[in-house]
């Protein structure tokens, strides 16, 4: 079993709808999640982190968290053809070391 | 703030040759770095985590003698891929984490190096 799990996509959502990516993990002592954002041929950039259960919104984005069911998700909401990009879902233990997901590859359509 | 560069962004070697890749954290001091490595359409993997002033620690079947990593200062960490061989063309990617910060971890644009 990966230690981090992604459906690979392609995701393919109209612009203007919400996109949502999932992520679940196996490792019950992972302490902080995060997501990531890739464009091709570029390292990733930081979109948000979330440590604990519940919600988090930062502009369009929203991460969700429920450690009891290891699961992560992202929200994107009004999606831009400027979202398209692999998304990455990390995770962190005690450590600071992060693992990674395969991604998703989301595609927001015209 | 929190900005990480790399040097150089590409590189294009012959097999047998070493190839000296630079992280600096330019604007924060960074406790710790990472050098990431990230064939096509697969995710990143880790290859050693580095503290300023110690030994790097590599991940399981990373070998340290031919991806030799210096931590000279808070602010540069070098990887040096040695006798590379077409096998090792692939994305290399630093991150550093702040010195007084959280678990976040800044990443650098990339390394792109081929193999020939």
């Amino acid at each position: 079993q990966k230690e981090v799990e992604q459906n690979s996509g392609p995701l393919s959502v109209p612009e203007g709808a919400i996109a949502s990516l999932n992520c679940t993990y196996s490792d019950r002592g992972s302490q902080s999640f995060f997501w990531y954002r890739q464009y091709s041929g570029k390292s990733p950039e930081l979109i948000m982190f979330i440590y604990s259960n519940g919600d988090k919104e930062d502009g369009r984005f929203t991460a969700q968290l429920n450690k009891a069911s290891q699961y992560v998700s992202l929200l994107i909401r009004d999606s831009q053809p400027s979202d398209s990009a692999t998304y990455l879902c990390a995770v962190t233990g005690t450590a600071s070391k992060l693992t990674f997901g395969t991604g998703t590859r989301l595609q927001v359509t015209l | 703030g929190a900005v990480v560069s790399q040097h150089p962004s590409r590189v294009i070697c012959k097999s047998g040759t070493s190839v000296k890749i630079e992280c600096r954290s330019l604007d924060f001091q960074a406790t710790t770095m990472f050098w990431y490595r990230q064939f096509p359409k697969q995710s990143l993997m880790l290859m050693a985590t580095s503290n300023e002033g110690s030994k790097a620690t590599y991940e399981q079947g990373v070998e340290k003698d031919k991806f030799l990593i210096n931590h000279a200062s808070l602010t540069l960490s070098t990887l040096t891929v040695t006798s590379a061989h077409p096998e090792d063309s692939s994305f290399y990617i630093c991150s550093a984490s702040r010195v007084a910060g959280g678990l976040e971890q800044f990443f650098g644009p990339g390394t792109r190096l081929t193999v020939l």
